[in-house]
């Protein structure tokens, strides 16, 4: 079943500006993770925070886990035309190594 | 160099055929996976192998396949193809312990 849900769906914005991207889930996590996808191309994972973490950075990645309120989200600040891509969340439960995706979010940076 | 590799990278065929999708990893992975996307870019796993043991086996028709003939290895055979398989089919592999996957860049199946 679907876990993480994307929210917004499609982003547009100027380079240089912070992109935000949202995912809620409805079970309790092990892990939490975010993809990304470029056209034509599998993931690349970007980050993973498990669910005793409250806030991951990587770069210009930044990740929040809520886990009361059972969402996630990820800042991508100074953004280049190169974080052009799709972003997907991921939850990974207990006892299981199998990764739920989200819908993912098509984030579109105008140079 | 390439991690995790797909081939073939395209595949085009028509309906009622048969034909297979391999899948190498050379990460000293242990649990490989067979993702399946749709037009609207929705993953949803298929199949997965831990040490050459199906261990996650979703709702798919059994017209596909799994095999892994080792760790390292994981191929889909898909038999009588339909419309409806048209997707972009994606390997992957981690390891045990829920670190991230590592996915190949995709075979895109087009049914005709």
């Amino acid at each position: 079943s679907q876990q993480g849900e994307e929210d917004p769906q499609a982003l547009s914005i100027q380079e240089g500006e912070n992109a935000t991207m949202n995912c809620s889930y409805k079970t309790s996590i092990n892990n939490l993770q975010w993809y990304r996808q470029n056209s034509g191309r599998g993931l690349v994972h970007l980050i993973l925070i498990r669910s005793n973490e409250r806030e991951k950075h990587s770069g210009r990645l930044r990740v929040t886990l809520d886990t009361s309120k059972k969402s996630s989200s990820l800042l991508i600040t100074a953004s280049r035309a190169a974080d052009t891509a799709s972003y997907f969340c991921a939850t990974a439960v207990y006892g299981n190594n199998r990764l739920a995706f989200g819908k993912g979010n098509q984030v579109v940076v105008i140079p | 160099d390439t991690a995790v590799s797909q081939t073939p990278k395209y595949l085009v065929t028509q309906m009622g055929n048969d034909k297979s999708i391999k899948c190498e990893q050379n990460l000293g992975h242990d649990t490989m996976y067979w993702y399946k996307q749709d037009s609207k870019k929705f993953l949803k796993i298929m199949f997965s192998y831990n040490n050459k043991e199906l261990i996650i086996n979703e709702t798919v028709p059994n017209r596909f396949s799994p095999k892994s003939p080792d760790k390292a290895h994981l191929n889909l055979h898909i038999n009588s193809l339909e419309l409806g398989d048209s997707a972009v089919y994606f390997c992957a592999s981690s390891l045990t312990g829920n670190y991230g996957y590592t996915f190949g860049s995709g075979t895109r199946l087009t049914v005709v």
